[in-house]
């Protein structure tokens, strides 16, 4: 079993939809970073969080340490969200989930 | 305030061959660590350098290899090339566990 587990990997939305990823992991963690990453490789970090929730525009993440599990939020999905998206924990490293492939489709 | 650049971004190597990966950490950062991603998978850790020393290391072979300079900066070295070893290479640097990653664009290593 991964240290960490991420669902959907897969998940095609409408326009205008609210999406919610999901993240579970096994290990005591410092931090959690929900990241995007574009075709073509690059990696954006969206959040790092420890405790509560955190919102920057469309974008809610909330983590829940006692049941070690996170979400991530978009709210009126648009195309240009369609991307890779993934949870790394942090202990002493980074340890990542295998991604959710996001499609947003007009 | 410069990012996290990698070098080059696209390579393609003969199997046996030896490569050279090369990273800048963003400016002030002392951490850099690098991850190699397969195609359809998350990135796996391969190691972590703090203040040019090597403290941390996934499960890689040791045809894998590092070392960060003076100014933070970083190499990843892979000898010995094998089929396997054709991924997405990342790099990421960071300066202390409150805060968080910057992340390179990648190097696309293609071994034939």
């Amino acid at each position: 079993k991964n240290e960490v587990e991420q669902s959907p990997q897969n998940l095609t939305a409408q326009e205008g939809e609210f999406i919610t990823i999901n993240c579970s992991y096994s290990v005591g963690i410092s931090a959690l970073h929900w990241l995007q990453q574009h075709p073509g490789g690059g990696i954006v970090s969206l959040f790092m969080l420890s405790s509560g929730k955190k919102k920057h525009g469309r974008l809610i993440a909330t983590i829940n340490i006692q049941e070690k599990h996170s979400s991530l939020h978009i709210t009126a999905s648009h195309p240009r969200d369609s991307a890779v998206y993934i949870c790394a924990v942090r202990s002493s490293r980074l340890t990542f989930g295998e991604g959710t492939q996001l499609t947003v489709n007009p | 305030e410069t990012g996290v650049t990698q070098s080059p971004t696209h390579l393609i190597k003969t199997r046996g061959q030896q490569v050279t990966l090369r990273c800048s950490s963003q400016s002030g950062h002392n951490t850099v660590s690098w991850y190699q991603q397969a195609l359809g998978q998350g990135p796996q850790f391969i190691f972590q350098y703090y203040r040019e020393e090597e403290n941390g290391r996934g499960n890689f072979p040791p045809r894998f290899s590092g070392l960060q300079f003076p100014n933070y900066s970083s190499e990843l070295n892979v000898n010995a090339l094998e089929l396997d070893d054709s991924a997405l290479y990342l790099c990421a640097s960071s300066s202390d566990s409150r805060y968080g990653y910057t992340f390179g664009s990648g190097t696309r290593l293609t071994v034939v």
